[in-house]
């Protein structure tokens, strides 16, 4: 079975400042995805990266997947209140179907 | 554009009760999968189908049941509630295996 670790569980910071939340694994997946889930709704797709050490970027966030296909990051600059959410990555391995972490819950107090 | 839909919203059931979640997309997309979402674990996955008369086992597929008749709906089954099956549920769509899996916005089943 894959696993994905999501790191930090809970992060609560103040308007403004800088954060990376961290996925990992032992296991090498051929994509993964982060998604953002707000309270009562669907989670919904950010980004997608398939290549070891791609780096993508969606305005003030910044997306990296590890030189090995088994980690990724995710960094916000300036974090707004809009940002809360609970950020979830989601790893694929071949046509297996998506394998989701537990997520990082993210609070940003104005 | 609907998107993928879901009823009900809420369900309270009482344990041996059986139920049905719906769960329709209008996105043409082959793809469909079920997930329960339980506090602070994820979502995990229940059953999928990669098309009309096609269902996989997830990860979790025990007391649960699903069907495909058409690629627009995957009804997700409860046959005897369980306390244990008390979760929020999001069905969810893509058109390939691949790509951007399309969320419904949940059912929040209590089983007491």
């Amino acid at each position: 079975t894959q696993l994905l670790e999501q790191s930090p569980q809970f992060l609560s910071i103040q308007e403004g400042e800088n954060l990376t939340v961290y996925c990992n694994s032992s296991s090498v997946f051929s994509s993964l995805q982060w998604y953002r889930q707000e309270p009562g709704e669907g989670p919904v797709l950010l980004v997608t990266v398939v290549t070891g050490g791609e780096v993508k970027k969606l305005k003030r966030l910044t997306f990296q997947f590890g030189d090995a296909r088994k980690d990724s990051s995710l960094h916000i600059t300036a974090a707004q209140p809009g940002d809360t959410g609970l950020y979830l990555c989601a790893g694929r391995s071949g046509n297996t179907p998506l394998v989701f972490g537990k997520g990082t819950r993210l609070s940003v107090i104005a | 554009n609907a998107g993928v839909t879901q009823t009900p919203k809420f369900r309270i059931l009482k344990i041996g009760q059986s139920m049905t979640l719906q769960c329709t997309q209008d996105m043409n997309h082959n793809y469909m999968y079920w997930y329960r979402q339980d506090p602070g674990m994820g979502l995990k996955l229940i059953y999928y189908s990669v098309g009309a008369g096609i269902t996989d086992k997830g990860e979790v597929p025990n007391g649960y049941n699903v069907s495909r008749s058409t690629t627009e709906d995957f009804p997700l089954r409860l046959e005897l509630a369980a306390p244990s099956q008390t979760s929020v549920y999001f069905c969810a769509s893509t058109r390939g295996n691949t790509d951007t899996q399309y969320f419904g916005p949940g059912t929040r089943l209590t089983v007491l």
